[in-house]
């Protein structure tokens, strides 16, 4: 139970385009749902709780204009990479709380690279 | 500000050994920590949660303490196997928005 999945798992693009990154909760529904990101050998950082039917919320220093985030069903949320450039390439992770569950439920991530 | 640190950036031991992970926390008391495993290129896994009020969890070969004096907990895995390795990381819930704050991780790397 409490499966998360994200779709692509990896996704290569030109610099100036924009990707979208799916996350679906298969097995149960997620009001909220967040987006991290990871660098190299660094710990996850919340880029932005995904509230389903409502805006999101960003972490201070992200951009929502660049990072375009909708939640609109309680099984999927997305991210857009909007102009991406190549520092922007990163792991991106979403997750979401199962209500009744301990913990927080983490897709398999997306290797977003920017050339 | 609120801060959660891993001191071991890696652990190297013997299979069927103990290995001991820590973690640290700073300005901030929180209910409950969490572990979670992350293997390359992966999402992160969640494992154990223990509360404030519980000194210690367990799940088959894992355990966690939990001392709210020194502000730490501490991830065991006993007899320990190459599947083991993977990086650890432990969270607790804080920040402004009450979000899940990670420490680095330790990665632990079990030798046959």
């Amino acid at each position: 139970g409490a499966v998360v999945s994200q779709h692509p798992s990896r996704v290569i693009c030109k610099s100036g385009t924009s990707v979208k990154i799916e996350c679906r909760s298969l097995d149960f529904q997620a009001t909220t749902m967040f987006w991290y990101r990871q660098f190299p050998k660094q710990s996850l950082m919340l880029m932005a709780t995904s509230n389903e039917g409502s805006k999101a919320t960003y972490e201070q220093g992200v951009e929502k204009d660049k990072f375009l985030i909708n939640h609109a069903s309680l099984t999927l949320s997305t991210l857009t990479v909007t102009s991406a450039h190549p520092e922007d390439s990163s792991f991106y992770i979403c997750s979401a709380r199962d209500v009744g569950r301990p913990g927080q439920y983490f897709g398999p991530g997306t290797r977003l690279t920017v050339t | 500000s609120q801060k959660i640190e891993q001191n071991s950036e890696a652990l190297n031991i013997q299979e069927g050994k103990t290995a001991t992970l820590t973690c640290n926390y700073t300005n901030y008391s929180p209910a409950y920590l969490q572990w979670y495993r992350q293997d390359p290129g992966r999402g992160p896994v969640f494992l154990l949660l223990i509360r404030e009020n519980e000194k210690e969890k367990r799940k088959e070969r894992l355990k966690v303490t939990f001392d709210t004096t020194l502000k730490q907990s501490l991830f065991h895995i006993t007899a320990s196997q190459p599947a083991d390795s993977a990086t650890y990381l432990c969270a607790f819930y804080g920040g402004s928005q009450g979000n899940l704050i990670f420490g680095k991780g330790t990665k632990l790397s079990v030798k046959p």
